[in-house]
């Protein structure tokens, strides 16, 4: 079954710390993208990919890297977390024409 | 200004009753998706709708881009409809990214 899986469900990291989040799908979707989600704001772009090796800026993107390994894998880089950091981040994957639109459980992560 | 905005931000209904939900955007797109989500759970897509109306079971959505709105009514509304709908908007630089409204909470009571 096409999916999009993100790891870890849940992550407590210190201020200054480093976080990875991890996205894999399984739907050769080429388009790939990181939101963050915050009451008050609905969903925000972070960071988007075309496929492998390709990445693009979203709506807030500071404090975020991004990396696309591989057609299927999507990660996000926080390397100096901070806990204006803190949120639920979902991964998201889509089709050319974004008619499919498939996303993640999200991972909840939490900056101290 | 935020480009994408629904309402109501929250709704109560009685079980069985009918919901209206609304959307509106700042600009002018040409892909409206209608997505559904669980407190703190994934996001499910529940209709693409670029124009016009299209229906999924109990689910009728109404776009009339020209006036840059899109509607979700819901009908014979059931408890596990429960839930927060999201509406999402193409960015107007065609890149395949989503603009999200902050979506309305709906809780369906017995």
């Amino acid at each position: 079954e096409a999916a999009v899986t993100q790891s870890p469900r849940n992550k407590v990291t210190v201020t200054g710390g480093n976080v990875t989040l991890s996205c894999r799908q399984t739907n050769s979707h080429n388009y790939m993208y990181w939101y963050r989600q915050d009451t008050g704001h609905g969903l925000r772009l972070i960071h988007y990919s075309y496929g492998a090796g390709n990445l693009q800026i979203g709506d807030v993107p500071d404090g975020y890297k991004a990396t696309r390994t591989t057609q299927e894998d999507f990660f996000l880089l926080l390397e100096l977390a901070s806990p204006s950091q803190t949120s639920l981040y979902f991964c998201a994957s889509s089709d050319t024409a974004n008619s499919d639109y498939t996303f993640g459980s999200g991972t909840r992560l939490l900056v101290i | 200004e935020q480009q994408v905005q629904q309402s109501p931000a929250s709704l109560v209904l009685q079980e069985a009753e009918n919901a209206e939900l609304q959307c509106s955007f700042s600009i002018f797109t040409n892909q409206v998706q209608w997505f559904y989500q669980r407190p703190g759970g994934r996001l499910v897509s529940l209709l693409y709708n670029p124009s016009g109306t299209k229906q999924s079971g109990r689910l009728t959505s109404t776009t009339v881009i020209k006036e840059r709105r899109s509607s979700l009514h819901i009908s014979s509304s059931q408890i596990t409809d429960s839930g927060t709908y999201l509406c999402a908007m193409e960015h107007s630089s065609g890149s395949w990214q989503l603009i999200f409204g902050s979506g309305t909470q709906l809780t369906v009571m017995p």
